[in-house]
């Protein structure tokens, strides 16, 4: 019975380039959301989907950040032209539905370093 | 606005309780979510209230006052494993289906 899996777990951009961040919800859960984690900092919700839908994107920079979460795949936060400013650790979590999204179940997370 | 407000550090002694507080500000309000986050880990759900009272999970008990807009998590027999980051997030089943989280409250304990 997986988890929530997310890859990678680490991963070394230098800045300018593109970082791609994979997330794949519990099994039957349609419902997933990413944060990100400064050190020593809280979550900062970025952005909820639910299959082929962008539900609320209110968390994340309206330039060089992106997610989807097609039908068939993970769903993916998509950071380009990447800065130092991105450094940080990315969660992605899910829940089965919007009744329960309050329980969420979260990934190891991307630990994303921009040299 | 939106805002949770919790203590930034609890330091406490093994085998002893800790209460981990937490206040809320926020515009509606359905429950409280609490979540634990070791270093370098992913946050875990322990805990749920939208009823006013304790709700106990094992050697973890949970606590609601809505009339107080106030929680908090009680921890009991400390054991070192329990050293972790604990946040709390208010659900207001709103359309957004966004919880709204606090800073977060390191646990530190000592033997």
């Amino acid at each position: 019975n997986a988890g929530v899996m997310q890859n990678p777990r680490h991963l070394v951009r230098r800045r300018g380039q593109e970082a791609r961040l994979r997330c794949s919800p519990m099994k039957g859960h349609s419902h997933v959301y990413w944060y990100r984690q400064l050190p020593e900092e809280g979550l900062k919700f970025m952005v909820y989907l639910q299959k082929e839908n962008i539900i609320d994107e209110s968390g994340m920079p309206k330039e060089r950040f992106s997610a989807e979460f097609p039908k068939e795949g993970p769903s993916i936060l998509r950071i380009q032209q990447v800065v130092r400013g991105d450094s940080a650790a990315y969660f992605c979590a899910s829940s089965p539905d919007s009744s329960t999204y309050y329980e969420q179940y979260f990934g190891p997370g991307t630990r994303l370093t921009v040299t | 606005g939106q805002s949770l407000e919790q203590p930034s550090e609890v330091t406490a002694v093994e085998g002893a309780i800790v209460q981990i507080n937490c206040t809320y500000q926020t515009s509606g309000f359905y429950g409280l979510s609490w979540y634990q986050q070791h270093d370098g880990g992913a946050p875990t759900f322990l805990s749920y209230n939208a009823l006013d009272g304790l709700e106990e999970t094992g050697r973890f008990s949970s606590f609601l006052s809505r009339s107080d807009s106030y929680g908090y998590l009680l921890l009991q027999e400390l054991q070192m494993k329990d050293s972790a980051s604990y946040f709390c997030a208010v659900d207001r089943m709103d359309s957004n289906y966004q919880l709204i989280w606090g800073a977060g409250t390191k646990l530190i304990i000592k033997p």
